[in-house]
């Protein structure tokens, strides 16, 4: 069975410092990953898909980046972190050969920026 | 753009049905209809999706009118752990790679 696993559960940065989350897919060969990001009492914003290794699009101008530097691995990023970037960050995946479009959900990261 | 409606809160009896609509008025011939839900601090769970047919599972129903401008998702005997907020997507079919979600609906259910 597939699963997928999101590290850290929870972290508290200064302003200014940089992030790494990290997530990675298992039981699943080229799946579709995802970057979303929801902020305290707001919905879901995607931040980045990735159909591929080394292929990455951001659907929001901002000051994180993404990266897939294997199959199943997908990291956010941020080399200076703004208060603004607080948040409830969730890696999610898909399977492009099935098409279906349902999408499965890690356990997400809080980040809390100060 | 999400390209839903849905009402921002709603709420029903434990063990009554819930009734939770959604607006796709510009919905195209070739996009599904999703539908997530969202537990606090969790991220979301698939409950349902459907085209044209009204679709049901072990989670919930989902009605889809004929003209396909809006769709009700139905859990008929709510209980207190279906608290959350539900999201209703929908997707081209010929796109796997993105899901916009909305806002959403917060459902209480109410003991």
């Amino acid at each position: 069975s597939q699963t997928i696993h999101q590290w850290p559960a929870t972290l508290v940065q200064p302003v200014g410092s940089p992030l790494s989350l990290e997530c990675t897919v298992e039981g699943t060969s080229n799946p579709n990953l995802y970057w979303y990001r929801q902020a305290a009492g707001r919905g879901l914003q995607l931040l980045f898909y990735s159909v591929g290794i080394g292929q990455i699009s951001s659907e929001v101008p901002q000051n994180l980046s993404a990266s897939r530097p294997q199959d199943r691995q997908f990291i956010l990023s941020s080399k200076k972190l703004l208060l603004s970037d607080s948040g409830f960050y969730l890696c999610a995946w898909n399977s492009w050969t099935a098409n279906t479009g349902e999408l499965f959900f890690g356990e997400g990261s809080r980040l809390t920026v100060l | 753009d999400a390209k839903t409606t849905q009402p921002p809160s709603m709420d029903c009896a434990e063990g009554r049905a819930a009734n939770l609509p959604c607006n796709h008025s510009t919905i195209s011939g070739n996009e599904y209809v999703y539908w997530y839900r969202q537990i606090h601090s969790q991220g979301p769970q698939y409950i349902i999706h459907g085209l044209k047919n009204n679709e049901t599972n072990e989670m919930a129903s989902l009605i889809i009118t004929e003209d396909r401008k809006s769709s009700t998702l139905i859990l008929p005997h709510a209980t207190l752990r279906d608290t959350a907020v539900y999201y209703c997507i929908v997707r081209p079919m010929d796109s796997s790679y993105k899901l916009i979600f909305g806002s959403g609906t917060r459902l209480l259910v109410r003991p």
